[in-house]
């Protein structure tokens, strides 16, 4: 079974740049999330899809961010304008179903660096 | 609301010590479910673990083991004999089982060093 994709790896921006993440959940899977984690914290939920639908995007900062679900297979995630403290590893997951006796499957991440 | 509370933030210790990485949490729910998670210096998280709320039993898993505590919210992780391959950043998450979806939230990790 194939994983979940996450591309670019990398990604170096300037401050009012705009950049997009993208990701291909495992195949099957209904709910996908993406995660911000700051160097040296958890990892924190910015919004979770169910199928195309948004289910939580509570702690998205909707002023910058926004993420899409389109056909609710992949899913991009994009900043614009970005700033200094978005500088951050973006991680994709998802699961069956979204109840946790299926789990999560996590992908590797995208290192954003803006300077 | 829920809270995940990892107070060690790094721990170092020796090839071959044993070490207790632990985890606190909080919940109203009866249902819900523990989560460890593993995230090397290549960045992935590898899951280790899932616990539900009714079951306290103990696991151990080669030099694994988790210690679940429901009367102390507690979920603590053990590894005997450590290995430098054991170095990383080891995350606590709970997850609540809701009517409708679940979200998984994390601790702020603890960094554990093993050196040769």
């Amino acid at each position: 079974e194939a994983g979940v994709a996450q591309s670019p790896r990398y990604k170096i921006i300037e401050k009012r740049q705009s950049v997009a993440f993208w990701c291909n959940p495992i195949s099957g899977h209904a709910t996908l999330y993406w995660y911000q984690q700051i160097l040296g914290q958890g990892p924190k939920l910015l919004i979770q899809f169910q199928n195309n639908g948004v289910v939580d995007d509570s702690q998205l900062p909707k002023d910058r961010f926004s993420a899409e679900r389109l056909k609710g297979v992949d899913s991009t995630l994009k900043i614009q304008p970005a700033k200094l403290e978005d500088s951050a590893v973006y991680l994709c997951a998802s699961s069956l179903d979204g109840q946790p006796p299926h789990g999560y499957t996590f992908g590797s991440g995208t290192r954003l660096t803006v300077v | 609301a829920q809270k995940v509370t990892q107070a060690q933030t790094e721990i170092s210790v020796v090839e071959k010590e044993d070490v207790t990485l632990d985890c606190v949490y909080e919940t109203r729910d009866t249902t819900y479910y523990l989560f460890w998670y593993k995230q090397p210096p290549s960045g992935e998280l590898v899951f280790l673990i899932r616990r539900n709320s009714f079951d306290e039993q103990n696991e151990i898993s080669g030099r694994y083991s988790w210690n679940f505590q429901k009367s102390t919210s507690s979920f603590n992780f053990t590894i005997t004999a450590s290995q430098v391959v054991d170095s990383a950043v080891y995350f606590c998450a709970l997850s609540e089982r809701n009517s409708g979806y679940s979200t998984l939230t994390f601790g702020k990790g603890t960094m554990l060093l093993v050196s040769p």
